[in-house]
């Protein structure tokens, strides 16, 4: 099956930029989603398609996909980021379909 | 605005069945494919299950394949697990959200029910 994979944690400086990567064998051919969850809270869509964002999003998120790896950047970060971030894809390769998240990323702002 | 609302957790023994509900409001359920997506404590995110819009495919993760059974009630906006079996490590919370679209992923969540398998 497929597999993501995410370093478990990434530290930042406020107003700094925070690149969050996902890494998986020719991502590039898949639709990346990312999700940011803060502790005691459901997960919330901050990026679909590889580089959209949902309205209500701020422009700070941004997502791109090339190669074997997919990227959440965080710019400007400010403390009220500091969360859990998960990427996802729907996997088509076997005969069902099957969505596959990453083990997540702690953002900590220092 | 969109609201999903799930319900029905709870603690229960292994190998029996627990059913959960996620009542959605806010926009037009039968037009969207609905998934169940579960968190173990201190874990990540895993996928459950997803029924189409109409209710006509439904598909399950490896992991509760066989076990669990996915509905819904388009008439009253309402999204269910049937959850048979259960096992230790099917504690979790439990997510129900709204398919973007096959391809793709969740673009709204509930706040999640909370599954205990204990004896």
């Amino acid at each position: 099956s497929y597999v993501l994979t995410q370093a478990p944690s990434v530290s930042v400086a406020p107003g700094q930029t925070a690149r969050i990567t996902c890494g998986g064998y020719n991502i590039v051919s898949k639709s990346v989603q990312w999700y940011q969850q803060k502790p005691g809270q459901a997960p919330v869509l901050v990026v679909y398609d590889d580089s959209d964002r949902p309205s209500g999003i701020p422009e700070r998120f941004s997502g791109s996909n090339s190669g074997n790896t997919a990227t959440l950047t965080i710019s400007r970060v400010e403390a009220g980021d500091e969360a859990d971030y998960y990427c996802q894809v729907w996997d088509s390769s076997t005969d069902h379909p099957n969505y596959v998240f990453g083990l997540g990323t702690k953002v900590t702002v220092l | 605005q969109v609201q999903l609302v799930e319900s029905g957790g709870g603690v229960v023994q292994p190998g029996r069945s627990l059913r959960l509900s996620c009542a959605a409001s806010g926009f037009n359920f039968s037009s969207y494919g609905m998934h169940w997506v579960r968190q173990a404590p201190g874990k990540g995110l895993e996928w459950v299950a997803l029924l189409w819009y109409d209710g006509s495919n439904k598909y399950y993760g490896d992991s509760v394949k066989g076990r669990f059974t996915v509905s819904r009630d388009n008439s009253k906006n309402t999204l269910y697990v049937q959850m048979n079996s259960l096992r230790a490590e099917d504690t979790a919370m439990y997510y129900c959200a709204r398919g973007v679209a096959t391809a793709s992923g969740f673009d709204y969540w509930g706040q999640g029910t909370l599954v205990t398998v204990s004896s």
